[in-house]
């Protein structure tokens, strides 16, 4: 069964940075991009990131360029997204997705980001 | 960037009744289209693929169908296990989701 377990969110300052991880099991991980997709309150999902298999190549949306990193470690099975210089626009639930880099065809649980002063 | 619009926002159905949410993208997405489902509370879960194709244990009563631009997810025989929020998404050309249809039962 494929499992995505997201930690290490919680309330931050504009400004400062947190990182948080995505063990994943159930699935061979270095034979998948994966990926990082948010939600804002009540609000819709967006995309955020995708890294392919073996971490050669990393895909970002424009408002967080050079913001966030997503990286990933195959030996220990988890992806990581570091946010660096975080906005309240970036307020969300990140959810760690498997990425066909077509769709998302399993989900993590979430992890909430709060940032505010 | 492609656009995709969600209709409605908003249903109310009935059980056993026959559901039709739309999908309008922003230029043609050549069948690069998945639906998710969002129950509350929880994380999104694939639906459909490729425009049509149903996802491992998805219930047949879930289908869609479209192509270019428009695209629809229909849920036969409406059960109380489908109050969720639904949202399409096109992959081809990166990756952007629709708004969102919140189905509830009336």
């Amino acid at each position: 069964e494929v499992q995505l377990v997201e930690s290490g969110g919680g309330l931050v300052q504009p400004g400062r940075s947190l990182k948080f991880s995505c063990a994943a099991s159930g699935f061979t991980f270095s034979d998948y991009a994966m990926a990082w997709v948010r939600q804002a309150p009540k609000k819709g999902l967006e995309w955020v990131a995708t890294i392919i298999y073996d971490g050669s190549s990393t895909y970002y949306r424009d408002s967080v360029k050079g913001r966030f990193t997503i990286s990933r470690d195959n030996a220990k099975s988890t992806l990581y997204l570091q946010m660096d210089s975080l906005r309240s626009e970036d307020t969300a639930t990140y959810y760690c997705a498997r990425h066909t880099t077509e769709f998302f065809d399993y989900w993590g649980q979430g992890v909430m980001v709060t940032v505010s002063s | 960037d492609i656009q995709m619009t969600q209709s409605p926002a908003s249903l109310s159905a009935s059980l056993g009744e026959t559901v039709t949410i739309e999908c309008r993208a922003s230029e043609d997405i050549y069948n690069g289209l998945a639906w998710y489902q969002q129950k509350p509370g929880k994380s999104p879960q694939l639906l459909i693929y490729n425009a049509n194709s149903l996802h491992t244990g998805v219930p047949s009563r879930f289908s869609g169908s479209g192509s270019g631009t428009q695209y629809s997810l229909k849920i036969n025989s409406l059960q109380s296990e489908d109050v969720a929020s639904y949202f399409c998404q096109q992959y081809y050309d990166y990756w952007t989701f629709g708004g969102g249809t919140k189905l509830e039962l009336k």
